[in-house]
């Protein structure tokens, strides 16, 4: 099964962008989509977006449109998510989770999850 | 899009029984069989336990089981626990035009 190793944890000034990423092993990347949610400190799960590295395709969730990218690099099995215009706000856990991609299908579970990188955001 | 709505908290002894909640509408819960349930230990990542509104992974405990009825769905641990302490988040397709997975508020389980 595919595992999901995340990149280390970011300080970063508001009004920055950070971008995390999360290398794929024991899996065909071009198998899997990989989302990326959030947690903020004693909050819940958010979904921010996910893409289809096979079809490159990257869906996102309406609130983060134009302050997120998410990406994915076949050749080295690594997606990415950059978050632009950082607040306050967005110091959380960023995870990134897996899902099988199956053509005409909806797969909507998410399994595995990488480890998370806390993203601080402060001045 | 608002969170599916989840209790904050359930409680319950050894060897007990509880079902958590999981509340939504007719675009997401309601409108699809594409419910899963995660367990989120403190300073953990969050750990698929059912999907599919029933259907369980391979390693996990036949004591978690998932259904659904109208706009609801539930997760039901039987025989509890202390290790089933934690934090539990339903989650579920939507039809929504601003995204397209919604996770619940979450639910803290406590062992007594």
């Amino acid at each position: 099964q595919v595992q999901l190793v995340q990149s280390g944890a970011e300080v970063k000034k508001p009004g920055s962008s950070v971008k995390v990423s999360c290398k794929a092993s024991g899996g065909t990347f071009s198998s899997y989509t990989i989302s990326w949610v959030r947690q903020a400190p004693g909050q819940g799960l958010e979904w921010m977006g996910r893409i289809i590295p096979i079809l490159g395709i990257a869906n996102y969730a309406q609130k983060f449109q134009g302050r997120v990218t998410i990406t994915a690099d076949k050749s080295t099995s690594t997606a990415y998510m950059e978050l632009s215009s950082l607040r306050s706000e967005d110091t959380a856990v960023y995870y990134c989770a897996s899902a099988p991609f199956v053509e005409m299908a909806t797969i909507s579970w998410f399994d595995p999850w990488g480890q998370g990188t806390l993203v601080t955001v402060s001045s | 899009q608002s969170a599916l709505t989840q209790p904050a908290s359930v409680s319950g002894s050894p060897g007990q029984s509880i079902t958590i909640s999981c509340t939504g509408t007719s675009s997401d819960v309601g409108g699809y069989n594409y419910v899963s349930w995660y367990q989120q230990h403190p300073g953990k990542a969050p750990k698929l336990m059912i999907y599919d509104v029933s259907n369980r992974p391979s390693g996990v405990s036949n004591r978690f089981s998932g259904s659904k009825s109208g706009n609801t769905a539930s997760l039901t641990i039987s025989g509890l626990q202390a290790e089933d302490e934690a934090d539990y988040y339903c989650s579920s397709y939507t039809s929504s035009s601003t995204l397209l997975y919604v996770f619940g508020t979450g639910t803290k389980v406590t062992v007594l």
